[in-house]
């Protein structure tokens, strides 16, 4: 039973326009949501996160948007850069004390010069 | 900071046995988590410690699989026996709660077992 779902596996954009990678989630329970970025051998990177209680946050080029409704995330990233291509995973927390992070599958970005 | 640390990088190790992966985490977290990544599951958590206590094994594969943090520096993942079936990455990571900043993960331990 997969609580956190990214159906994209891969995603290719020219450089300069913008990525939208998606996530869609089936627990309520959840109250945090993050993105991490992963190179090929190296560990993921915390990218960005957002609260249950926002739907939005940004920071520089990178926005999370959450619709709580829906139980969707995704990532914008504008201007899109070479040095963006990696591996995207989203994660949920659950809910209160339990800190465990569920993680998606992932979905490869290629952003082409 | 030097960020959390795995050893070793690589591991090919024969069927049946025993295999140790280690955790040194970053100074002053006291969250230590140990995740598996496999294509066909993606990251899934193993366990998790919060000041050196076992929080939620129950991602545990099986009797084979057991993790130690002896003290807030240290933590190993153990496999006896090892099967082919148990290759992977095998990440750990650490965090300061709460986690809405995420966690710092290492650069993982790829293991192979033939």
């Amino acid at each position: 039973d997969q609580q956190v779902k990214q159906n994209s596996p891969s995603l290719s954009v020219q450089e300069g326009r913008i990525s939208i990678l998606n996530c869609d989630y089936t627990n309520s329970m959840f109250d945090y949501f993050l993105w991490y970025k992963k190179y090929p051998a190296e560990g993921p990177t915390f990218l960005i996160s957002i609260s249950s209680i926002k739907d939005k946050n940004e920071d520089g080029r990178f926005t999370v948007f959450l619709n709580k409704s829906a139980k969707h995330l995704s990532l914008h990233i504008v201007p899109s850069q070479p040095g963006d291509s990696a591996v995207y995973f989203c994660a949920a927390k659950g809910g209160g004390s339990n800190y465990k992070l569920t993680f998606g599958k992932g979905t490869l970005l290629t952003v082409n010069p | 900071d030097a960020g959390v640390i795995q050893s070793p990088r690589h591991e090919v190790t024969e069927m049946g046995q025993e295999v140790t992966l280690r955790c040194k985490p970053i100074s002053g977290h006291d969250y230590l988590f140990w995740y598996r990544q496999t294509m066909m599951r993606g990251l899934e958590l193993l366990i998790y410690f919060n000041n050196n206590v076992p929080i939620d094994d129950s991602g545990m594969p099986e009797d084979r699989f057991s993790a130690k943090m002896p003290n807030a520096s240290f933590s190993t993942l153990k496999i006896q026996p090892s099967e082919p079936r148990d290759s992977a990455v095998y990440f750990c990571a650490s965090s300061l709660a709460p986690t809405g900043y995420g966690y710092t993960f290492g650069s993982g331990t790829r293991l192979t077992v033939v």
